[in-house]
């Protein structure tokens, strides 16, 4: 049980372009989904938490305009990368976690490439 | 002051040993612990949590946690060339956010 999905696995754009990232808890509820980015040989970097139909709660340091969240049920959570830059190449992972426990589950991530 | 700092190694070991790691935390209040494991490339994988002083023992692997002394490590015995990984400690402040250290890379040598 507890399995998190990510689409696309791998995406290459071109720089100015927006790309949608989709999360998905496949056998529970996740009342809470977390987006993290994880540059090359670094640490997981929180970005976001997000409660289902609420606005995400963003780190310091985290635009939000340039990365939307939205988690518009209690299985989905989609990141936005608007107007997308090289600097925004990152693997971007979520994950979730079900109403009253705290362990958080997941995705496979996906590798984001913008030329 | 990171929240959680780990050694970020490499720690080697030979086949069949124990492979030792360690995390330590800052927030005294936390009370909620865990180990992911993190091949290259992929996404963390939960080894396991803990949530009481003492050593919590699943399989090959032992957590311990050590409150007073803000410290929590992970033991993995019989270690096989397949745990070569990076182990991630979180530490979850109460908030229900987590704080990762920048984890311990583990090689095991066959």
């Amino acid at each position: 049980g507890a399995v998190v999905s990510q689409h696309p696995s791998r995406v290459i754009c071109k720089s100015g372009t927006s790309v949608k990232i989709e999360c998905r808890s496949l056998d529970f509820q996740a009342t809470t989904m977390f987006w993290y980015r994880q540059f090359p040989k670094q640490s997981l970097m929180l970005m976001a938490t997000s409660n289902e139909g609420s606005k995400a709660t963003y780190e310091q340091g985290v635009e939000k305009d340039k990365f939307l969240i939205n988690h518009a049920s209690l299985t989905l959570s989609t990141l936005t990368v608007t107007s997308a830059h090289p600097e925004d190449s990152s693997f971007y992972i979520c994950s979730a976690s079900q109403g009253g426990e705290e362990t958080q589950y997941f995705g496979p991530g996906t590798r984001l490439l913008v030329l | 002051q990171k929240e959680v700092e780990q050694n970020s190694g490499p720690l080697s070991v030979p086949e069949g040993a124990i492979a030792s790691l360690n995390c330590t935390y800052s927030d005294r209040v936390s009370q909620s612990f865990f180990w992911y494991r993190q091949y290259s490339g992929k996404s963390p994988e939960l080894i396991m949590s803990i949530y009481s002083n003492g050593d919590k023992e699943d399989g090959r692997f032992t957590a311990q946690l050590n409150k007073a002394s803000q410290y929590v490590s992970l033991l993995i015995r019989d270690s096989q060339p397949s745990d070569s990984a990076t182990y991630l400690c979180a530490v979850n402040n109460n908030f229900n956010k987590f704080y990762f250290g920048s984890g311990t890379k583990l090689n095991v040598k066959p």
